[in-house]
């Protein structure tokens, strides 16, 4: 099935330990993001990437790291220096192609908390 | 960024419409209104999107003013399954993904 996964669904961190989150797409889509929602809230960006080898910041990149080695695939790794990083986080693709316009789909997410 | 405005909550009866508002005052002439809802727990789920003109799918309706600058998200008969947060997102260019709270729908039976 085409779509967008996410491993692990729940992940446990001790402060202090790095932790990557995976992201894995097989819709052929050009531009990865990444977003954390905290209970009750909104989604707010972290990082997006339009194109293999290029990313770019978003609203609160603080204390977090991506790359963009592979078109299907887009980690996220929430290091030591993010303060805060219990939540729940969404990465999502889009295509920029005509055939599949503009939509964003996401995948059904990673609960991280910190232990 | 252009933002969007909508109420935190709304109630609506089993099997009536639900009519979501949103307000997008600053939008700019590029960027579509998208529609998402998101059941706890869950990645936010694609509704339907616009530039100008109405749209209808299989599962909504939505409404663009002419001015573009609020629209409205209608589920012409909802179920208690349409019950989450319902959120109103303008999208143009890949740096204008811009989330709100969103609009929590509760159907009530």
């Amino acid at each position: 099935d085409g779509g967008i996964t996410q491993s692990p669904k729940y992940l446990f961190r001790k402060e202090g330990q790095n932790v990557t989150l995976s992201c894995e797409q097989n819709l052929n889509h050009d531009a990865m993001y990444w977003y954390r929602q905290d209970p009750g809230q909104g989604l707010r960006l972290i990082y997006y990437s339009q194109i293999v080898n290029d990313f770019q910041k978003g609203d609160i990149a603080e204390g977090y790291s991506v790359s963009r080695e592979k078109k299907e695939s887009f980690p996220l790794t929430v290091t030591s220096a993010q303060k805060n990083p219990t939540a729940f986080y969404l990465c999502a693709s889009r295509g920029t192609d005509r055939g599949s316009g503009n939509t964003i789909y996401f995948g059904e997410g990673s609960w991280l908390t910190v232990v | 960024d252009a933002k969007t405005t909508q109420p935190p909550s709304m109630d609506c009866a089993e099997g009536r419409a639900a009519n979501l508002p949103c307000n997008h005052s600053t939008i700019s002439g590029n960027e579509y209104v998208y529609w998402y809802r998101q059941i706890h727990s869950q990645g936010p789920q694609y509704i339907i999107h616009g530039l100008k003109n109405n749209e209808t799918n299989e599962m909504a309706s939505l409404i663009i003013t002419e001015d573009r600058k609020s629209s409205t998200l209608i589920l012409p008969h909802a179920t208690l399954r349409d019950t989450a947060v319902y959120y109103c997102v303008l999208s143009g260019s890949a740096r204008q993904l811009t989330f709100g709270s969103g609009t929590q729908l509760t159907v009530l039976p």
